[in-house]
């Protein structure tokens, strides 16, 4: 079964860093791109970025939104994707979710989630 | 970026009515498009991709259909686990955009 597990979040000021762990289980995780998408509260999906897989050359996109500020990378060895986030902006505030990238390039399971609040 | 125009962005039916929700690309996404339910306090399931092919595991009464521009996603008998907000997603293009979403309830 895939199971993928976010972890870091939480308060932060703005201005300040978090780092985003996303844990996965249930297949090769070496094989897939990840991504991490977001939702403020009460408003609709974005999506914030991916990595490919090594096979294709671990590269990462970003939205412009956040082009700068957060990097995605990958522990193939741990199964684990992060998320780290930079210069943090209250408009950050959003619970993040981590997905994994089917073979047809779009987000086949998510994890759970996790909280990010930027405020002072 | 791509837009995606998600339409209605409420409905209220009853248990065993046809429910359709429609979604309009600003330009042409061949077949790379998604629909996904998402239930409070829940992540995004992946229901429909490729547009029109169901998930392993999804009931049959979702389906969806369309090509290019114009998208359709249709629940043939609703049931009261239907209860949530829908959303299509384009992987067509960076960045993988959504439309803002349907919310769906139950008369």
């Amino acid at each position: 079964e895939v199971q993928l597990v976010e972890s870091g979040g939480g308060l932060v000021q703005p201005g300040r860093s978090l780092r985003l762990s996303c844990t996965a289980s249930g297949f090769t995780f070496g094989d897939y791109a990840m991504s991490w998408f977001r939702q403020a509260p009460g408003k609709g999906l974005e999506w914030v970025g991916f990595i490919r897989s090594k096979a294709y050359g671990g590269t990462t996109e970003y939205a412009a939104s956040v082009k700068g500020r957060f990097t995605i990378s990958r522990d193939d060895s741990k199964s684990i994707a992060y998320l780290q986030m930079n210069s943090l902006k209250t408009e950050d505030t959003a619970v993040y979710y981590c997905t994994r990238y089917s073979s047809g390039w779009y987000p086949d399971y998510w994890g759970q989630g996790t909280l990010v609040t930027v405020s002072s | 970026d791509i837009q995606m125009t998600q339409s209605p962005s409420s409905l209220s039916a009853s248990v065993g009515d046809r429910v359709t929700i429609t979604c309009q690309a600003s330009q042409d996404i061949s077949n790379y498009l998604n629909w996904y339910q998402q239930k409070p306090g829940k992540a995004p399931k992946l229901l429909i991709y490729d547009a029109s092919n169901l998930e392993t595991g999804v009931p049959s009464r979702f389906s969806g259909s369309g090509s290019g521009t114009d998208f359709t996603f249709t629940i043939s008998s609703l049931q009261p686990e239907d209860i949530a907000t829908y959303y299509c997603q384009q992987y067509d293009n960076l960045p993988h955009t959504f439309g803002q979403g349907t919310k769906l309830e139950i008369k």
